[in-house]
């Protein structure tokens, strides 16, 4: 089974500042097969994006994701009010997986 | 809009069962692989089944291999998942969710459910 770590667990930023998410998996997945998801109280978690870098549907272009191999990372880049949320990184290259999520909380 | 509604959360006492279901709408339901995850604050999200879009192929996480069972009914656009044995280990909220391209298997999800809580306790 493919172990993912995220970090930090929890990140303490304002609105306006750049926020980077990393996802560490224990051994490589395939094709970059890598989704980052967002998840508010009571609300379905939401999908951000698939592919390690594809924004799905919707998403605005703050949200960018990069990496490959072991190493992926989920950029904001200027971070909304209503960012703030937890996010998991999932991969689907072996099985289903996902990480344990990074709080993003405002500062 | 493609929706998916879960039902069926309830309290229940160890030992027991439970079936949740999941009705949906907006979309082919029938070209689509569906899964059920689970959501607890400590462990976070956890993948605990799927089943293709034809019914023929069932997955499981190995922490519910065994006591749960998956099923979907075509004709009515729905999904279920039969709990036996239950544990406290199983007090999660579960959601639905579709996998993100046709006719495809173990995928990312592109819309989920906010999903129905189950708590399990004497």
């Amino acid at each position: 089974e493919i172990v993912l770590t995220q970090s930090p667990g929890t990140l303490s930023l304002s609105p306006g500042e750049r926020a980077t998410l990393s996802c560490r998996a224990s051994q490589s997945v395939s094709s970059s097969y890598l989704a980052w998801y967002q998840q508010k109280p009571g609300q379905a978690p939401r999908l951000l994006i698939y592919g390690a870098s594809s924004r799905a549907t919707g998403i605005p272009d703050r949200f960018s994701g990069s990496g490959s191999g072991t190493d992926f990372t989920l950029t904001i880049s200027r971070l909304e009010p209503e960012d703030f949320a937890v996010y998991y990184c999932q991969q689907y290259g072996s099985s289903l997986t996902f990480g344990q999520g990074t709080k993003l909380e405002i500062k | 809009e493609v929706q998916l509604v879960e039902s069926g959360g309830v309290v229940v006492q160890p030992g027991g069962s439970l079936r949740l279901s999941c009705a949906t709408s907006g979309f082919n339901f029938d070209d689509y692989t569906m899964h059920w995850v689970r959501h607890t604050p400590g462990k976070g999200l956890e993948w605990v089944s799927l089943i293709t879009w034809d019914g023929s192929g069932a997955y499981y996480a190995d922490s519910v291999e065994g006591r749960f069972t998956i099923s979907r009914d075509n004709s009515k656009n729905s999904l279920y998942l039969q709990m036996n044995s239950l544990t406290t280990e199983d007090t999660a909220l579960y959601h639905c969710a579709k996998e993100g391209d046709t006719r495809r298997m173990f995928w990312f999800s592109d819309v989920w459910g906010r999903g129905t809580l189950v708590t399990v306790s004497a």
